[in-house]
C-alpha cells in the first residue's frame, strides 16, 4: 500500500509557541490530505482538508489562523500550530488516498503526538 | 454519510473468532462498507471494503446482508496484537476530496 509519513513523531514544546509538523506521500501524488485531531481515549475528528495549490477548508470550530495548512506540492501537506497552549495537546494525524484511487481507502500517516507545557 | 453504530467494547481470547457489528440504517444505494482498525498511538489502517454479500481478505471478512442496513467484521482466530479500535464507516467511495468520518469504534480487546 501507499506510505504516508509524519514528521516529527512527538514535539513537547513551551506555551506560546509554535509547531510544524510536516505530512508527506512517500510513493504516490496526493492533491488532497486531510487532517485529524484525536485526544485520548476519543476518535479522530476531522479538522481541515488539504488542497494542493490552494486553501484549506476548515470544519466548523476549528480557528484557521491557528492551525495554518499549506500544501505546496503534490507530496507534502504542512500543519502549523500557531501560539500553542496546554489544550493544543493532541495527537495529529493526516492522511491522503490515491489520486484517483477510491475516497474511502485512505493511507494514514503514523502521527504526531504534541504536548505543549 | 451515513451514521454508523458499533459496541462500544468487546472482549476475546486469543484463537477465538471475533465478529463485530455496525448498523448502518440509512446507508445509500451509492455507500460502500469499510472498515479501518486504529493501535495505540498510530493512524489509522485500512481493513476491508464491502458492497454486499461477503468480501473475503488476508486479514478478515466482511458480511453484508443483502438490505446492507448492517455489516458485520469477522476476524478469524485472533491473537494479543489484534487487540485495537476498530472502525466502520460507510460512504460513496468515488466522492473525490472528501473526508473520512470516524465515529467511536469499537474497542476490541483480545487476552490470552
Amino acid at each position: 500500500g501507499a506510505v504516508v509519513s509524519q514528521h516529527p513523531s512527538r514535539v513537547i514544546c513551551k506555551s506560546g509557541t509554535s509547531v510544524k509538523i510536516e505530512c508527506r506521500s512517500l510513493d504516490f501524488q496526493a492533491t488532497t490530505m486531510f487532517w485529524y485531531r484525536q485526544f485520548p481515549k476519543q476518535s479522530l475528528m476531522l479538522m481541515a482538508t488539504s488542497n494542493e495549490g490552494s486553501k484549506a477548508t476548515y470544519e466548523q470550530g476549528v480557528e484557521k489562523d491557528k492551525f495554518l495548512i499549506n500544501h505546496a506540492s503534490l507530496t507534502l501537506s504542512t500543519l502549523t500550530v500557531t501560539s500553542a497552549h496546554p489544550e493544543d495537546s493532541s495527537f495529529y494525524i493526516c492522511s491522503s488516498r490515491i489520486r484517483g484511487g477510491p475516497y474511502n481507502e485512505q493511507f494514514f500517516g503514523p502521527g504526531t503526538r504534541l504536548t505543549v507545557l | 454519510l451515513a451514521k454508523t453504530t458499533q459496541p462500544v467494547s468487546m472482549d476475546s481470547y486469543e484463537g477465538q473468532e471475533v465478529n463485530i457489528t455496525c448498523s448502518h440504517n440509512n446507508i445509500a444505494t451509492n455507500d460502500y462498507i469499510t472498515w479501518y482498525q486504529q493501535f495505540p498511538s498510530q493512524g489509522p489502517r485500512f481493513i476491508i471494503q464491502g458492497y454486499k454479500t461477503k468480501v473475503t481478505n488476508e486479514v478478515a471478512s466482511l458480511f453484508i446482508p443483502a438490505d446492507r442496513k448492517s455489516s458485520t467484521l469477522s476476524l478469524p482466530r485472533v491473537s494479543l496484537s489484534d487487540t485495537a479500535v476498530y472502525y466502520c464507516l460507510v460512504g460513496d467511495t468515488y466522492q473525490a476530496g472528501t473526508a473520512l468520518i470516524f465515529g467511536k469504534g469499537t474497542t476490541l480487546s483480545v487476552s490470552s
